[in-house]
């Protein structure tokens, strides 16, 4: 079975300081993975994914996310955190097993990130 | 300009009601999905659909129920609702054509039974 687990409920981080949010995945097979961030009262947003190639992947506002296969981790990382960063961090995964099985996204529980001035 | 559409954003209403939750995408997209996420904020998919005329059940039993009767519009009703429907519900699609394309998500409704 699929899961995605991000083991920390909720990361602080001063401005200006590197951050980091953790992701680990189980799923059979190589993975699409996702992160999306949700601000209050919206829906989520996509942030950026793995498909394949690069194990660096960049994305929106300056995240990035590094692929780790053997430690099955796909953690996001900021190098200077912005105040308006603080929201809800969502990771996803969805094996590679046919556009047909539905698309399905399974999603972590979520990390609230806090970044005090 | 192209974008997916969640109405009404609050609701809060009685036990016993039934309610229609509305979910519109302007992006051609055929893939469509609703999310429960609890107050733990943990999302959880209820329904979803591939196309027209296509409805699926998701990860999480759900009393609701959907239809797709056009591409864009994807409505979620609850023909008799409980406090335990109390929840924010998101609605979000995709291109159907490769698995790895992401999802795009509303702005939710929050959901209030009292």
């Amino acid at each position: 079975a699929q899961s995605v687990a991000q083991p920390e409920d909720q990361v602080n981080v001063a401005e200006g300081n590197p951050l980091t949010v953790k992701c680990t995945y189980s799923v059979s097979g190589n993975p699409y993975l996702f992160w999306y961030v949700q601000y209050p009262n919206r829906g989520l947003q996509f942030l950026l994914k793995y498909i394949t190639g690069d194990n660096l992947v960049k994305g929106s506002y300056g995240f990035e996310a590094e692929f780790n296969k053997s430690q099955t981790s796909f953690h996001l990382k900021k190098p200077s955190a912005l105040v308006s960063d603080s929201a809800l961090y969502f990771c996803a995964v969805r094996a590679r097993v046919g556009y047909n099985q539905g698309g399905k996204l399974i999603f972590g529980q979520g990390t609230e990130l806090s970044v005090k001035p | 300009e192209a974008d997916i559409y969640q109405t009404p954003r609050y609701l809060v209403i009685g036990t016993g009601k039934k309610i229609t939750l509305e979910c519109s995408q302007t992006m051609g997209h055929d893939k469509m999905y609703w999310y429960q996420q609890d107050p733990g904020m943990e999302l959880h998919l209820i329904h979803y659909s591939y196309g027209v005329n296509s409805t699926e059940k998701g990860d999480l039993s759900s009393e609701s129920t959907v239809s797709r009767i056009r591409t864009e519009h994807f409505p979620l009703t609850l023909e008799s609702a409980r406090p335990s429907h109390t929840s924010q519900y998101l609605c979000a699609s995709s291109v159907r054509d490769r698995a790895g394309n992401e999802q795009f998500f509303g702005p939710g409704t929050r959901l209030t039974v009292l």
